[in-house]
């Protein structure tokens, strides 16, 4: 079965640093690929997402990732983080012909100070 | 469009009580998925459905069971409540091999 890998539990960054998150994931096949946020309070929301093609791919608020296959890494990143932007954050991965299930990571709280 | 929706919002159980948590959709999603979410462990799935009439078990099925009568609702069921339930629970729907879209989600208790 595959599994996915959020190495970051807690990030801690100052207003306009930059942010990069990490998302490992253990599965042969073709993958899609997905980052979702969760606000304080709030449901799952989809950041961006990667089915194929560009490996780089833009998501909403600035965020982007790059798909590495040979890595087996779908890194989230953003160049300037605001106070807006404290939440938990999900990597998921889910694997053709399975229903189009979803194995989630356990997710990275990021934390934003002003 | 409301998207999905999730009754009730907050609830409290005492332990072998039965309830059931309702999701709702209305962007004709022939899947659909129930998760439960705690702490450090992301979210994990407890049943599935790929359409009218038909559910299967995901990671974490026991103690819980579902129905999918419509299209658009998936009904999760709590036969009889453990401590061990209690969790935030969010419904999920997608078209096959797209994006899921979640509900609000549903924070229950079991004391």
């Amino acid at each position: 079965a595959q599994s996915v890998s959020q190495h970051n539990h807690h990030v801690i960054l100052s207003e306009a640093a930059s942010l990069e998150l990490g998302c490992n994931y253990s599965y042969g096949g073709t993958v899609n690929l997905f980052w979702y946020v969760q606000y304080p309070g709030q449901h799952l929301q989809l950041l961006l997402k990667y089915f194929s093609g560009d490996p780089l791919v833009k998501g909403i608020k600035g965020f982007e990732a790059e798909f590495i296959k040979s890595k087996f890494s779908f890194n989230l990143r953003k160049p300037s983080v605001q106070w807006s932007d404290t939440a938990e954050y999900f990597c998921a991965v889910m694997t053709t012909g399975t229903a189009s299930k979803l194995t989630f990571g356990t997710g990275t709280r990021l934390q934003v100070t002003l | 469009n409301a998207g999905v929706t999730q009754t009730p919002k907050f609830r409290v159980l005492k332990t072998g009580q039965s309830m059931t948590l309702l999701c709702a959709q209305d962007m004709n999603h022939e899947y659909m998925y129930w998760y439960r979410q705690d702490p450090g462990m992301g979210l994990r799935l407890i049943h599935y459905s790929v359409g009218e009439g038909t559910t299967a078990k995901g990671e974490v099925p026991d103690g819980y069971n579902v129905s999918r009568l419509k299209k658009q609702n998936f009904l999760l069921g709590l036969e009889s409540a453990a401590p061990s339930q209690t969790s935030v629970y969010f419904c999920a729907s997608s078209f096959g091999g797209r994006e899921q879209f979640f509900g609000p989600g549903t924070r229950l208790t079991v004391l």
